[in-house]
């Protein structure tokens, strides 16, 4: 079975804080993805990586960072975390390709105060 | 603009009825679509997918699904439903050819015993 790790599953950060969410997957995909999950509007799409160092925009960008370094791992930077940041943060990876499903890890929970 | 839309916000069911989530996407060419299924605090599950071929769909734990391109619709269905159904279901789709997969708002489902 493909997995997708999430290090953390509940993160509390001060507001302003820079705040690293790590993910790594077992499969050899060569998609990676960071959502967003908000009640309401379900999976908003912020990074997402088709290779190693190689990232795109997804359309909620501003305020994150990415870095893919290997190509099991991709790190979701919050340079200076806002309250209007904590949300549920889910890592995902497919294969490169049309159609392919997309895995997802368990999430990661993180409330900026 | 690519969409994919889930009219429902929330719905309950008694156990033993049956089930239908609605999904309804909008695409220009082929699209693929999927079901998934989010328990509560976890990650999302692929239910089942669509990308070519017979429109009548079997996923896991009873469900499957149809396409209907002249309603440009996906809907989810299940005979059944049991209370370990109760959850947050995510319809998904893209282009054939295209790389960005769209996620719906989400339809959570109640069970009533």
């Amino acid at each position: 079975d493909v997995k997708v790790t999430q290090s953390s599953r509940y993160l509390v950060k001060r507001t302003g804080e820079k705040v690293f969410l790590e993910c790594v997957q077992d499969m050899d995909h060569e998609n990676m993805f960071w959502y967003r999950q908000d009640p309401g509007l379900g999976l908003r799409l912020i990074y997402f990586s088709y290779d190693v160092k190689m990232k795109e925009k997804g359309d909620i960008p501003e305020g994150y960072s990415v870095s893919r370094e290997k190509k099991e791992r991709f790190s979701l930077i919050l340079e200076s975390a806002s309250t209007n940041q904590t949300s549920m943060y889910l890592c995902a990876s497919s294969l490169t390709g049309t159609g392919n499903t997309i895995y997802f890890g368990e999430g990661s929970w993180l409330t900026v105060v | 603009a690519q969409s994919v839309t889930q009219p429902d916000i929330h719905i309950t069911v008694s156990e033993g009825a049956s089930l239908e989530l609605r999904c309804n996407y909008s695409y220009g060419a082929t699209p693929y679509l999927f079901w998934y299924v989010q328990s509560p605090g976890q990650g999302l599950q692929l239910l089942l997918k669509y990308f070519s071929g017979d429109t009548l769909v079997q996923g896991i734990k009873g469900f499957e699904a149809e396409f209907k391109r002249s309603q440009s619709s996906f809907n989810l269905r299940k005979p059944s439903v049991h209370w370990s159904d109760a959850a947050e279901y995510f319809c998904a789709g893209g282009n054939t050819g295209g790389f960005k997969t769209i996620f719906g708002a989400g339809t959570r489902l109640f069970v009533k015993a």
